[in-house]
């Protein structure tokens, strides 16, 4: 069973530009959540989608967005980029039926932004 | 007060000892408790889950929960330097609610 893909897996923007960043989950997962995880502040949750409905959604600025498609795939954008936004951004999806709740990561997107 | 916390580490344990770490948590309604691995430069891999007081062996992994005392720990045994990595604690209060993720835990097993 395929993983996780996540598209582009590294990208260098400028301030004040916008990304947007694809995320593939595995077969059969309906779940997919997104998180940033930078060296000072670790993994910290953006928000998660299921049916094409965000369930839940982190401390983040409504520069951080996204949506998912009836396919569960799913994709997030940020707008504005600031230096801060400089992180790896990694998306990670789970079965919701007898499941522990447990995620499965992509190998991540690295944005740098200069 | 964080939501999850684990000692940054780095934690040095001789090949072939017992890694032992820990985390600890502020939400009293969480219910299942998750071990990632995470390689320098790689995305977090699942190790093991527990939900249960008690013990969860896997391996050379054993996971212990104690719901009273919010903590959970991770013990590595027969550690190997392929065991060295940042180990990520998570917690997930509910179904359907985030989970969230502790700083991670450092290893270096030296050889």
């Amino acid at each position: 069973k395929a993983g996780v893909t996540q598209t582009p897996r590294y990208l260098i923007k400028t301030r004040g530009q916008q990304v947007t960043l694809s995320c593939s989950p595995i077969s059969g997962h309906r779940s997919v959540s997104w998180y940033q995880q930078t060296p000072g502040q670790g993994l910290q949750f953006l928000f998660e989608y299921f049916s094409e409905t965000q369930r839940n959604k982190g401390n983040f600025p409504g520069r951080f967005s996204g949506r998912q498609f009836s396919n569960s795939r799913s994709e997030m954008n940020v707008s504005t980029l600031e230096l801060g936004d400089s992180a790896l951004y990694l998306c990670a999806s789970k079965q919701l039926a007898g499941s522990a709740g447990e995620l499965f990561f992509g190998e991540g997107s690295r944005l740098t932004v200069l | 007060q964080k939501e999850v916390e684990q000692n940054s580490g780095p934690l040095s344990v001789p090949e072939g000892a017992i890694a032992s770490l820990n985390c600890t948590y502020s939400d009293r309604g969480s219910q299942s408790f998750f071990w990632y691995r995470q390689y320098s430069g790689k995305s977090p891999e699942l190790i093991m889950f527990i939900y249960s007081n008690g013990d969860k062996e896997d391996g050379r992994f054993t996971a212990q929960l104690n719901k009273a005392s919010q903590y959970v720990s991770l013990l590595i045994r027969d550690s190997q330097p392929s065991d060295s990595a940042t180990y990520l604690c998570a917690v997930l209060r509910a179904a359907g609610n985030k989970l969230t993720f502790g700083g991670g835990t450092r290893v270096l097993v030296k050889p």
